[in-house]
């Protein structure tokens, strides 16, 4: 069966500091990759997406980057944390093949400081 | 562009009484996805269920029933004779016919079921 894992599940870090955030998905081969955030109170928005290696969209610009260096990995990085990236990220992937549901990791909850 | 709205920002019922959450969508592909999530106090996302536009009929999954009414562009959640354990934040989301499987969500309805 297919798992997915993402950690750390908790996260404080200072405001400049770098962010690196992984992804890893089991039992399955070549899904889409997702990443994202969920503001305190409020709805999830979807910040990045991978169809591939190497392929990234992103949907919203922010302070944030993504990449898929390979086919199950997906991780969110940045190079200097904001105060406004604090929030509850989530990782969840799909099959490529059809339009099936997502799953979704536990979630790492980001807390600048 | 692509919407979906949960008006109902939080609802509190007691146990054992039935609780509707509405989703209303807003889409221009004729071909689309519906799906609800729960997410309990844990944080994950639990896919609960997927609908495609071709298919209205109602389903029932135990306590839980979804009704979906093109004509109205809603996509409804019933849980019957709810229990403490279903308290959470529900989603509402939708994906259009591209093949890249990105979710809209509504901003979630938060439920809260008192013994």
């Amino acid at each position: 069966s297919q798992t997915i894992h993402q950690w750390p599940a908790t996260l404080v870090q200072p405001v400049g500091s770098p962010l690196s955030l992984e992804c890893t998905v089991e039992g399955t081969s070549n899904p889409n990759l997702y990443w994202y955030r969920q503001a305190a109170g409020r709805g999830l928005q979807l910040l990045f997406y991978s169809v591939g290696i190497g392929q990234i969209s992103s949907e919203v610009p922010q302070n944030l980057s993504a990449s898929r260096p390979q086919d199950r990995q997906f991780i969110l990085s940045s190079k200097k944390l904001l105060l406004s990236d604090s929030g509850f990220y989530l990782c969840a992937w799909s099959s490529g093949q059809g339009h099936t549901e997502a799953f979704f990791g536990q979630g790492t909850r980001l807390t600048v400081v | 562009a692509q919407k979906v709205t949960q008006a109902q920002t939080e609802i509190s019922v007691v146990e054992k009484e039935d609780v509707t959450l509405d989703c209303v969508y807003e889409t221009r592909d004729t071909t689309y996805y519906l799906f609800w999530y729960k997410q309990p106090p844990s944080g994950e996302l639990v896919f609960l269920i997927r609908r495609n536009s071709f298919d209205e009929q109602n389903e029932i999954s135990g306590r839980y029933s979804w009704n979906f009414q093109k004509s109205t562009s809603s996509f409804n959640f019933t849980i019957t004779a709810s229990q403490v354990v279903d308290s959470a934040v529900y989603f509402c989301a939708l994906h259009g016919s591209s093949n890249t499987g990105k979710l809209i969500f509504g901003q979630g309805t938060t439920l809260q079921v008192k013994p």
